[in-house]
């Protein structure tokens, strides 16, 4: 059974990057039915999907965000990472790494969650 | 940006009751259309895709339907650990999510 697990800093300065890794376990990252994203979910804003990508390389982005957020992958780590420039006290949420299934060019909603992490931006 | 609505905010239903949330897009979003549980300090549980597709293990009293702008989650005979936050999520143009309906006990 897959396990994804977020980590860290639970506090970031305005106007820093944000930058979160996604450890994946009881799955490989390059497995080509899924791909792996990142949600977020504020009091203010509610659930807001950043990015995804897909093993290949391809990439996603939430247009409102694309011009601060980054996802990449390592494969050797089996991790998905996160970086969000510039951040304000509205990136402050609970930042959810995830996995969706992925097929017939169709990235279906994801079925698998990590707990979470919150991430608190204030200086 | 395609806008999901849902209605109502709060549902309040006595257990063994129906519960019909509702979801409206500002675009058609064919069926690509999700639901969500969510339960305090956990994070969201998908639980309908394809916007009346149960996911395994789902008990059949959860029933999605709808197409295009307008769908319905049907609880049929709501169950204690039914009772939690509903998100909608449509996947056909990005993704993006309803502002969510709670249901609670009445």
């Amino acid at each position: 059974q897959v396990r994804l697990q977020e980590s860290g800093p639970g506090l970031v300065k305005p106007s820093e990057t944000l930058s979160l890794t996604c450890s994946v376990s009881g799955d490989s990252i390059t497995n080509s039915d899924f791909y792996w994203g990142w949600i977020r979910q504020s009091p203010g804003k509610g659930l807001e999907w950043i990015a995804s990508i897909y093993y290949s390389g391809t990439t996603n982005y939430n247009p409102s965000l694309k011009s601060r957020v980054t996802i990449s992958v390592d494969t050797s780590k089996n991790q998905f990472f996160l970086k969000e420039s510039s951040v304000t006290a509205a990136d402050t949420a609970i930042y959810y790494c995830t996995r969706g299934h992925y097929g017939g060019k169709t990235y279906y909603p994801p079925g698998e969650w990590g707990q979470g992490i919150l991430v608190t931006v204030s200086s | 940006e395609v806008v999901m609505t849902q209605s109502p905010a709060t549902l309040s239903v006595s257990p063994g009751e129906r519960a019909t949330l509702s979801c409206r897009a500002s675009q058609s979003v064919n069926s690509k259309l999700a639901w969500y549980q969510q339960k305090p300090g956990q994070a969201p549980r998908l639980v309908i895709y394809d916007a009346s597709t149960r996911v395994t293990g789902l008990p059949a009293r959860f029933t999605g339907s709808g197409s295009g702008t307008e769908f319905t989650l049907t609880i049929s005979s709501l169950q204690s650990e039914d009772f939690a936050v509903y998100y909608c999520q449509q996947y056909n143009d990005w993704r993006t999510f309803g502002q969510g309906t709670t249901v609670e006990i009445k």
